[in-house]
């Protein structure tokens, strides 16, 4: 079965510092991954997606995710963190063989000043 | 409306009762899911929807919990007999077909059972 795991439920960051949010996937078959963000007070929403070709994907907002196959990692990362980032983020994993997609527990994502 | 839309925002009832959920998927959207979302932890799989047949209704957690989608289009998840433990906010969210791996969430209907 297809699971996420990720490390941390709660992140903080300075403001303009590196932000690096970490996800390990479990799956028997070429997965599909995501990163979707929910802020305050609003839905879930896709930040960026991985399915086939390059590995590193750029999603809205500076953010980006590296696919690394050896360490079942796609790891989010944005150089310099601003305040409008605070949110939840959730990492999630699908494939081709099953349309329901399967999302970790969320990192809570802190800005400081 | 442009998006995904949920009724009711918030619902209270007591335990034992019957309670609908609506959504209302974006318009062309074949595909529907049912998650379910409880404090600290991310959306928990309940049902997917292509079309106006359940697809994949795996994660329904037991048979209290039921979805239907008879026009391929709204849909309403139904509990019967709640319980303390069904409190939670319960998302809805569509894509233009299965695994594009985009989904459009609504804002959720969060469900407390007294």
């Amino acid at each position: 079965a297809q699971s996420v795991t990720q490390l941390g439920s709660h992140v903080s960051v300075s403001e303009g510092a590196l932000v690096l949010l970490r996800c390990n996937y479990s799956s028997s078959v070429p997965p599909y991954l995501f990163w979707y963000v929910q802020y305050p007070n609003q839905g879930l929403q896709l930040l960026l997606k991985y399915t086939t070709g390059a590995t590193l994907v750029k999603g809205i907002n500076g953010f980006e995710a590296e696919f690394k196959k050896s360490e079942t990692s796609f790891h989010l990362t944005k150089p310099s963190a601003h305040m409008s980032d605070a949110a939840e983020y959730f990492c999630a994993v699908s494939d081709d063989r099953d349309d329901k997609i399967i999302f970790g527990k969320g990192t809570r994502l802190h800005i400081l000043p | 409306g442009a998006g995904v839309s949920q009724t009711p925002s918030n619902k209270v009832t007591e335990k034992g009762k019957y309670v609908e959920l609506r959504c209302d998927p974006i318009s062309g959207h074949t595909a529907l899911y049912w998650y379910r979302q409880s404090l600290g932890q991310g959306p928990e799989f309940l049902i997917y929807f292509q079309g106006t047949g359940a697809a994949d209704d795996s994660g329904l957690p037991n048979d209290r919990f039921f979805a239907v989608r008879p026009e391929g289009s709204v849909s309403t998840l139904k509990i019967q007999r709640t319980e303390r433990g069904d409190s939670a906010v319960y998302l809805c969210a569509s894509s233009l077909g299965p695994n594009t791996g985009e989904l459009f969430f609504g804002e959720g209907s969060r469900l407390t059972v007294l």
